[in-house]
């Protein structure tokens, strides 16, 4: 059975700071990893990672894909209070359309 | 404008009683899916469906049914709710056949069984 799990669970920092929010995997037959932002309503898109050592960027969040150690990780620099929301890793495999989140990690800014 | 709509968006209904959420988005993906959203267990996926006439189970399936008739409509069924169908529900729909694409969420369903 395919499993995700993020680190921390809930994390509170002070604006300006850097956060890094971390997921780990286990899945036969990887595809893709995703990452998903979720403020009080739908998850929305982030990233998607399918190759190792490959950062993904946009603005101060970027993310990058370790496939020997089965790990992401998500980077927020100088965080707002606008980045304050539950983080989401999903993993998705080949052969098998069904697509696995993590329990996410909740991330509080505090201006 | 491009999005997922879901129908309604809240609902508390009794033990048995069948319901159907509404699925539509209009982008023309053709991957469509159902999560359900509970605390300390994140979202799990119930039903998804790759193409029109294609479903398959998720990992949460018991309880539920899915029909897709048409690529803009995914709903789904409730025959028999009770109280630990009790969640918040998602649709999402991706433009690539497979969920790990790109998916787009409806705004959500929060949905109460006593």
């Amino acid at each position: 059975e395919d499993k995700v799990v993020q680190s921390p669970l809930s994390l509170v920092v002070h604006e300006g700071d850097t956060v890094t929010l971390n997921c780990s995997y286990e899945v036969t037959n990887f595809r893709s990893l995703l990452w998903y932002k979720q403020e009080k309503k739908a998850p929305t898109f982030l990233f998607m990672l399918t190759s190792s050592g490959i950062e993904k960027k946009s603005g101060r969040l970027s993310s990058i894909l370790d496939k020997k150690e089965l790990f992401s990780i998500l980077n927020i620099t100088a965080t707002q209070t606008g980045d304050s929301a539950i983080y989401l890793c999903a993993v998705d495999p080949f052969g098998n359309e069904k697509l696995t989140f993590g329990t996410g990690t909740r991330l509080t800014i505090i201006p | 404008e491009a999005q997922v709509t879901q129908n309604p968006r809240y609902l508390i209904t009794v033990t048995g009683k069948k319901l159907t959420v509404t699925c539509s988005q209009n982008m023309n993906h053709e991957y469509m899916s159902w999560y359900r959203q509970d605390p300390g267990l994140g979202l799990r996926q119930i039903y998804y469906s790759m193409n029109v006439e294609v479903t398959d189970k998720g990992d949460v399936p018991e309880g539920y049914k899915v029909s897709r008739k048409e690529k803009r409509n995914f709903p789904l069924i409730l025959e028999s709710p009770s109280p630990n169908q009790t969640s918040l529900y998602f649709c999402a729909s991706s433009p690539g056949g497979w969920g790990g694409y790109e998916q787009y969420f409806g705004p959500g369903t929060r949905l109460t069984v006593t």
